[in-house]
């Protein structure tokens, strides 16, 4: 089966601290997306990444980078935490080519900045 | 823009069957999936058709698909309680195809 896990289900932070939050997948996958989960917000997409090295902007990239120097693994980086940015995190792997839509995704992290 | 709309909430019987519905404004919609998100986890993918099907059946799940009107369903035959989820709708098209568009989401509540 299909593993994306994700390195902290929760973490707190204090407003302008630098946060990692880590995502592994070990299906080789191409895809590999950032999302946010908000009440009455849905999922919104952070950023994501189709290749090693490569990263494209989603709908809310503001205030979030990213990192993928390997295929298996893809980092978000807050580089300075804010109030509003606490939130579930929901990283995604999919496969490339007619299969892009099919995302597996991580149990998520819940991050609460104070 | 893109859009994918889907009503809020759904309660049903055990027993019961349950169909969720979802719209969607982009005809170049090429697929269109349905997730599951149970409480405290991430999301999962249930089933998905592709545009040129209408209908797509899979164990109690049954995917209706009408191109014309942009609609898509979600029928799940004899619902139990572990049914009870939140269930989103996607879409993606053909221009920007590692993108999916989101419903928000339709929490479905079984009663025994």
């Amino acid at each position: 089966d299909v593993k994306v896990t994700q390195s902290s289900r929760y973490l707190v932070k204090r407003t302008g601290e630098k946060v990692f939050l880590e995502c592994v997948q070990d299906m080789d996958h191409e895809n590999m997306f950032w999302y946010r989960q908000d009440p009455g917000l849905g999922l919104r997409l952070i950023y994501f990444s189709y290749d090693v090295k490569m990263k494209e902007k989603g709908d809310i990239p503001e205030g979030y980078s990213v990192s993928r120097e390997k295929k298996e693994r893809f980092s978000l980086i807050l580089e300075s935490a804010s109030t509003n940015q606490t939130s579930m995190y929901l990283c995604a792997s999919s496969p490339g080519g007619v299969h892009t839509g099919e995302l597996f995704f991580g149990e998520g992290s819940r991050l609460t900045v104070l | 823009g893109e859009d994918v709309e889907q009503s809020l909430f759904l309660s049903v019987r055990e027993g019961d069957s349950s169909v969720i519905n979802c719209t969607y404004t982009d005809s170049s919609s090429t697929y269109l999936y349905w997730y599951k998100q149970e409480p405290g986890a991430g999301l999962q993918l249930l089933t998905y058709i592709f545009s040129n099907m209408d209908m797509k059946q899979d164990q109690r799940l049954t995917v209706l698909l009408n191109k014309k009107d942009k609609h898509l369903s979600l029928r799940i035959a004899d619902t139990q309680t572990g049914d009870s989820a939140i269930y989103f709708c996607a879409a993606r098209n053909a221009g920007n195809n590692r993108k999916l568009i989101w419903g928000l989401g339709t929490s479905l509540a079984v009663n025994p």
